[in-house]
């Protein structure tokens, strides 16, 4: 089982905004930066987000981060066809000295 | 862009050794730090460990602990991660990912590589 929870899928049409939540503890979440990621198809993980609200170099703005007690959400304005693809948190487990990631949200742009 | 070119496919039996590499074309990349993470089929990412190849320090999962090893290799670039003692638990692909800053804790997986598929079987 995954350390950080993750709705399983979440679908939504072109043109709206989607909220993905990825929720832990005080050991993880709470206290230590959360990263999003977005896996494509056939291709390895792409950096989003980092430290909780960062975008990484190249990120459009229709993509935000935000966090708030042992939830962190990922944001997703403007919603467009090629957006469709699977979505992971992760952060630093100071309990389990560990990088912990979430079960991953399958994203579908109807 | 830079990239992270890892290793091809492989096919090991159980009991038996793997050692992955992780190249990359930027000779200033691989001074970062450098984590290992897998993903076994259907299931989620889990992380090995991470090292930092400035001195050459490494921090493991416990998970792993005795059975990872993971060097850097500065003047080709390159990253390895040596895992021991396989079982058909450890079939998985297998990512590279530099640091996007060098720091244990807030130091996430930027950069990956295209993963290398390592299947376990007798």
């Amino acid at each position: 089982q995954p350390v950080l929870t993750q709705p399983p899928s979440v679908s939504a049409t072109p043109g709206q905004k989607v909220t993905l939540s990825c929720s832990g503890g005080s050991s993880n979440v709470e206290h230590n930066f959360v990263s999003w990621y977005q896996r494509l198809p056939g291709t390895a993980p792409r950096l989003l987000i980092y430290d909780n609200d960062k975008r990484s170099p190249g990120i459009p703005d229709r993509f935000s981060g935000f966090k708030s007690g042992w939830t962190a959400t990922l944001g997703i304005t403007g919603l467009q066809a090629g957006d469709e693809a699977d979505y992971y948190c992760a952060t630093w487990d100071s309990r389990l000295a560990a990088w912990v990631f979430g079960g991953g949200t399958k994203l579908t742009v109807l | 862009q830079v990239q992270l070119v890892q290793s091809g496919a492989e096919v090991k039996k159980p009991g038996s050794s793997m050692k992955l590499s992780c190249k990359t074309s930027d000779y200033t990349l691989i001074r970062h730090y450098s984590h290992w993470v897998r993903q076994a089929p259907g299931q989620g990412f889990e992380w090995l460990g991470v090292i930092n190849p400035t001195y050459g320090t490494t921090t493991y999962a416990s998970k792993f602990q005795g059975r990872v090893t993971m060097t850097t290799d500065t003047s080709t670039a390159t990253a390895y991660m040596e895992l021991t003692s396989l079982t058909s638990d450890d079939t998985a692909v297998y990512y590279c990912a530099t640091a996007q800053r060098d720091d244990l804790l807030t130091g996430s997986p930027g950069r990956w590589g295209q993963g290398t598929l390592v299947i376990v079987s007798s």
